[in-house]
């Protein structure tokens, strides 16, 4: 199947600082959906991208799609607690392939 | 709430015993999903519906699963003679057929084959 890498695998930030992570494929995909998961409960729509080098914002979040499509990309402004959790990306080719997940520790 | 429930949240079984998921999707979704994720993955793909047609399966989908959705509105999931290898969560998420890059998901069920 289709491998999404996602990189870093872990962060560990001071509130405030901004986050950068992204994910990268050997293939291309026509869409690139960027979700957060909680300990015990499902996978979270954060930001969904839908043309090679559309950029998109929700709130503190900011996702590209990357020009190649093998790419994308996501930026957490001024971090807060509550950002804490597992960010996947996942990329759609007749079906949905997700990343292995960053996790994101938010030190207050 | 009007979200994906799936029921049960946690399900502990002995190996070779079989175990059936439910998942009900938000009202108005034609597209149902399962998803499996074991711990340090991302959800893996299993199968999907469009109403009551079963559409699509990974080759993950051995034959101990099964999955159906007859009226087209919940869905179940049975794993026969399960094996600790199939210890992992079981996501269920669901779509509109014209936006499916919007897939919502369920809480899960975790599944611990002992």
């Amino acid at each position: 199947g289709q491998q999404l890498n996602q990189s870093p695998q872990s962060m560990f930030i001071q509130e405030g600082e901004d986050v950068s992570m992204n994910c990268t494929s050997s293939s291309i995909f026509n869409t690139w959906l960027w979700y957060k998961q909680e300990p015990g409960e499902g996978p979270v729509l954060l930001i969904a991208l839908y043309k090679a080098g559309e950029l998109t914002s929700n709130g503190r979040l900011t996702a590209q799609f990357g020009i190649t499509r093998k790419d994308s990309f996501l930026n957490i402004s001024a971090s807060i607690p509550s950002d804490v959790g597992i960010y996947f990306c996942a990329g759609l080719f007749n079906q949905f392939y997700f990343g292995t997940g960053t996790s994101l520790t938010v030190i207050p | 709430d009007t979200g994906v429930s799936q029921d049960p949240r946690h399900k502990i079984t002995k190996r070779g015993q079989n175990v059936t998921f439910r998942c009900d999707p938000i009202s108005e979704h034609n597209r149902l999903y399962w998803y499996r994720q074991t711990l340090g993955q991302g959800p893996e793909f299993l199968t999907y519906f469009q109403n009551e047609a079963q559409l699509e399966k990974s080759r993950l989908l051995s034959d101990r699963f099964s999955a159906e959705r007859p009226k087209g509105s919940f869905s179940t999931l049975e794993i026969q003679r399960t094996e600790q290898g199939d210890s992992a969560m079981y996501l269920c998420a669901s779509s509109l057929a014209t936006a499916t890059y919007e897939q919502y998901f369920g809480p899960g069920t975790r599944l611990t084959v002992t």
